[in-house]
């Protein structure tokens, strides 16, 4: 069963903050998070796992709630380049050999 | 920089045709997938493989075969493509183990008419 994604969409200002948030109804082993720009492959953000402390850097972060088996992405201080549809991608058992699941993805807008 | 090449961009095929998809990658990575991507659904795993002639059913496997004859390249087969394979086929691969995120091609937009 695919992950929900909340929002589907949302638009910004740039400069503003936004949080992506990324739901699994089974217990989760790991989530990716990928960002993919309109008629581009999807790029690896990161990953979090299990166990694993909160990723990311000042700008693009995300953490992993184990209890409520839930991951969210935090995008501080939103640039323009920012925008594209971001995915969450779910594992349930280590060893990096099953594929992700992935989310229907949220698409993020920056407006200037 | 890892780099997962699709041979075609985009695809016109008849409906009843076997179709192939062909996807490389140049870094040795043990693990590669086939998802389809539409609009609003997300992507959905196909098949995927973590070792040479090595095959596991993903989500939506139904209509479709692969082929992994070589570590450096995976086959996507539509036995007889249908119209509601029209879709944007993306491959993907990862060296095995939990750190590794996926690297994605650009993709074969293949539409069946």
């Amino acid at each position: 069963q695919q992950p929900v994604q909340s929002p589907q969409a949302v638009i910004l200002r740039e400069g503003e903050d936004a949080v992506i948030n990324c739901s699994s109804s089974k217990a989760l082993y790991s989530v990716h998070w990928y960002r993919q720009k309109h008629g581009e492959a999807p790029v690896f953000l990161m990953i979090l796992l299990k166990g694993g402390e909160q990723k990311g850097h000042e700008k693009i972060s995300a953490s992993f709630n184990e209890k409520k088996q839930q991951s969210s992405l935090y995008l501080t201080a939103s640039q323009l380049s920012y925008s594209g549809t971001y995915f969450c991608g779910t594992g349930y058992s280590g060893g990096g050999a099953d594929g992700l699941t992935f989310g229907k993805g949220t698409h993020l807008i920056i407006q200037p | 920089d890892v780099k997962v090449t699709q041979s075609s961009r985009y695809l016109v095929k008849r409906t009843g045709e076997k179709v192939f998809l062909e996807c490389v990658q140049d870094m040795d990575h043990e693990n590669m997938f086939w998802y389809r991507q539409d609009p609003g659904l997300g992507l959905r795993l196909i098949y995927f493989s973590y070792d040479v002639k090595m095959k596991e059913k993903g989500d939506i496997p139904e209509g479709y075969s692969v082929s992994r004859e070589k570590k450096e390249r995976f086959s996507l087969i539509l036995e007889s493509a249908s119209t509601n394979q029209t879709s944007m086929y993306l491959c993907a691969s990862t060296l095995l183990g939990d750190n590794y995120g996926y690297t994605f091609g650009s993709g074969t937009r293949l539409t069946v008419v």
